[in-house]
């Protein structure tokens, strides 16, 4: 069982409002992730680091933001929520090739 | 295009029973496939990861295949658990970048049934 944490794990919240998903790893591992899944569907990549100080955007247009300023935190901000972001959201951290997912926060935007 | 195809989308087995499911990719480069489970509300677990020359791995029940010739995967669960019902994805990675690309399947959701 890999040491990763979500929080919240699931959350209800109504448009416009600003959410911010929490993620923690104590791996120390470098790289983390944000994914979205939607039921039945794969996994797209939102947000990724290699390290502190570092963030780039993934393969799905997102209008999140990600910081990364300790190696072990990397939360994912909306800064004003749509219906259209409701999802599944999947944080990961990576050691060589294996990646390690953490619970997944399920988001409804009402 | 990069894809990744997995197949059946659905299956369901009874207890005891043993199944294989299937991978096909498109992706190119490729440097490694993986297969995750993935439990109903929690995140995907490694199963077993393969690279080019590995033609197969095993992982308690689960065992993994891979022909990088004709780009396919299975995936064999042998004398099933109810533990088992889950989604279970193929993900495959390139050498296209120092992040090592990951293309994801759909995943195929197991039923396992008493």
């Amino acid at each position: 069982e890999a040491d990763i944490y979500q929080t919240p794990r699931y959350l209800v919240i109504g448009t416009g409002k600003k959410i911010t998903l929490e993620c923690s790893q104590t791996m120390g591992h470098d790289k983390m992730y944000w994914y979205q899944q939607d039921p039945g569907m794969e996994l797209h990549l939102i947000h990724y680091s290699y390290g502190v100080n570092s963030t780039e955007k993934g393969d799905l247009s997102s209008e999140s933001t990600v910081s990364r300023i300790r190696t072990e935190h990397f939360p994912l901000t909306l800064e004003s929520a749509r219906p259209s972001h409701t999802s599944q959201y999947l944080c990961a951290s990576s050691v060589r090739e294996t990646q390690y997912f953490g619970p997944g926060t399920r988001l409804l935007v009402l | 295009k990069n894809q990744v195809e997995q197949s059946p989308q659905s299956l369901i087995i009874l207890e005891g029973k043993n199944c294989t499911l299937q991978c096909n990719y498109t992706v190119s480069p490729f440097s490694n496939l993986r297969w995750y489970k993935q439990d109903t509300g929690r995140g995907p677990v490694s199963l077993t990861i393969m690279t080019f020359s590995e033609n197969t791995k095993s992982n308690g029940r689960y065992t993994a295949t891979l022909d990088a010739d004709t780009k396919q995967s299975s995936l064999h669960i042998t004398a099933s658990q109810l533990s088992d019902s889950a989604s279970y994805i193929c993900v495959v990675s390139d050498r296209g970048s120092t992040l090592g690309r990951l293309y994801f399947g759909r995943g195929t959701q197991l039923t396992v049934w008493p």
